[in-house]
């Protein structure tokens, strides 16, 4: 069993659509989340860290983290054509010194 | 301000050659992390250095080696490649407590 695991879709919706992206992780030490966005050919775009249970909102984007429950959640609201790309959670804890567990990414297609 | 660069952006080598990919990280950014991307396996950790010392490693091969300048810019090293090595190389840097800024990477392709 992966320590991160995520839905890897495809996710297609209309635009202006609420997204919403979850990972589950069984790893009780993870304590920083983050989610990123990565284009075709291009590195991941940091969107959202967050380091504690709750809600955490950034313009279009929410996220949010159940860490009883070990879920974290990314919702984007009024979703784009160009928010199409894959989104990968990405988790740290622990004495794991930059290491950073990835989800294996949910593909997402916005259209028009 | 100036992000996370690598360099090259593209690479092709042969089979058995060694190959040197290189990192400068955001300016004043002492933690430098190195991913491999596949479509198969995803983002897989390779090693993480902070002042030029190494503070934690990936399940890699001993072929994958790096290491970390003064000025906080990195390398890492393949030796003796493989087809399967083929992949993007992500490098990651990081200040203190607002995650991690990552390249744009450099695509390696074994032949």
């Amino acid at each position: 069993q992966k320590e991160v695991e995520q839905d890897p879709g495809p996710l297609s919706v209309p635009e202006g659509a609420i997204v919403s992206l979850n990972c589950t992780y069984s790893n009780s030490a993870f304590q920083y989340f983050m989610w990123y966005r990565q284009y075709s050919r291009k590195g991941p775009e940091l969107l959202m860290y967050t380091y504690s249970s709750g809600n955490k909102e950034d313009g279009r984007f929410t996220a949010q983290v159940d860490k009883s429950s070990k879920y974290i959640s990314l919702f984007i609201r009024d979703s784009q054509p160009s928010d199409s790309a894959t989104y990968l959670c990405a988790m740290e804890g622990g004495t794991s010194y930059g290491k950073l567990t990835f989800g294996q990414g949910t593909i997402l297609t916005v259209h028009p | 301000k100036a992000g996370v660069t690598q360099t090259p952006r593209y690479l092709i080598k042969t089979r058995g050659q060694q190959v040197t990919l290189s990192c400068s990280p955001i300016s004043g950014h002492r933690s430098v992390s190195w991913y491999q991307q596949t479509p198969g396996q995803g983002l897989q950790f390779l090693f993480e250095y902070f002042s030029e010392t190494q503070r934690n490693k990936g399940n890699f091969p001993g072929r994958f080696s790096g290491r970390q300048f003064s000025n906080s810019r990195s390398e890492m090293n393949v030796s003796t490649l493989e087809l399967g090595d083929s992949a993007l190389y992500l490098c990651a840097s990081s200040g203190t407590g607002n995650g991690y800024t990552f390249g744009s990477g450099t695509r390696l392709t074994v032949v």
